[in-house]
């Protein structure tokens, strides 16, 4: 069965900077890449990037240059989302999803952001 | 990026009805766009990828046509679980881009 496993709730202040994990389980880590996505409070989902669970190249959308980073660890089956200079708009849940062949067909249960001062 | 243009924001139906989405693409994406619904609190379920192929276990009221630019999103019969929020999807690039989703709702 394949799982995604994300890390639990967090609270930052503004200008902080949050990592959120994704442990995957059920599959070659290696044969898939991983995407993450957000979703703020009644708003719709957004594409933020993705990366390549083999060989770790990674890609992200414009919206977020510069603020955030995607990496992984083949050895702990894990990937990860780095989201710095936190502003209040990042209050979100983020979801890491596994893309077989073009199509997010695993999702992780969403961990859920909160950036306030 | 390509850019996605979702509509209606929103409607409303009753059960029984026959519900129509569109996306519209910015540039040819020729068959990736996918179709998810989401319940409030929950995570996205998807329905229909490469636009037209049913995912396992999703009802056959559930159908995706279109291609290049212009995706329809179809509910033949819409019943009382699908009263929900649907987003479409391009997967085409390298840069992924969601609708805005649009909210089905009871009348």
């Amino acid at each position: 069965q394949v799982l995604l496993v994300q890390s639990g709730a967090e609270v930052k202040k503004p200008g902080a900077s949050v990592r959120v994990s994704c442990k995957a389980s059920g599959y070659t880590f290696t044969s898939y890449a991983l995407h993450w996505v957000r979703q703020a409070p009644g708003q719709r989902l957004e594409w933020m990037g993705w990366i390549n669970g083999g060989n770790g190249n990674t890609k992200h959308s414009e919206k977020f240059q510069g603020r955030v980073t995607i990496t992984r660890d083949k050895s702990a089956s894990a990937a990860y989302m780095e989201l710095s200079s936190l502003r209040s708009e990042d209050t979100a849940v983020y979801y890491c999803v596994r893309v077989v062949n073009s199509v997010m067909d695993v999702w992780g249960q969403g961990t859920t952001v909160t950036v306030s001062s | 990026d390509i850019q996605v243009t979702q509509s209606p924001a929103s409607l409303s139906a009753s059960v029984g009805d026959r519900v129509t989405i569109t996306c519209r693409t910015s540039q040819s994406i020729t068959k990736y766009l996918n179709w998810f619904q989401q319940k409030p609190g929950k995570v996205p379920e998807l329905l229909i990828y490469e636009a037209s192929n049913l995912q396992s276990g999703v009802p056959s009221r559930f159908s995706g046509s279109g291609s290049g630019t212009d995706f329809t999103l179809t509910i033949s019969s819409l019943q009382p679980e699908d009263f929900a929020t649907y987003y479409c999807l391009q997967s085409y690039s390298t840069l992924w881009t969601f609708g805005q989703g649009t909210k089905v709702e009871i009348k």
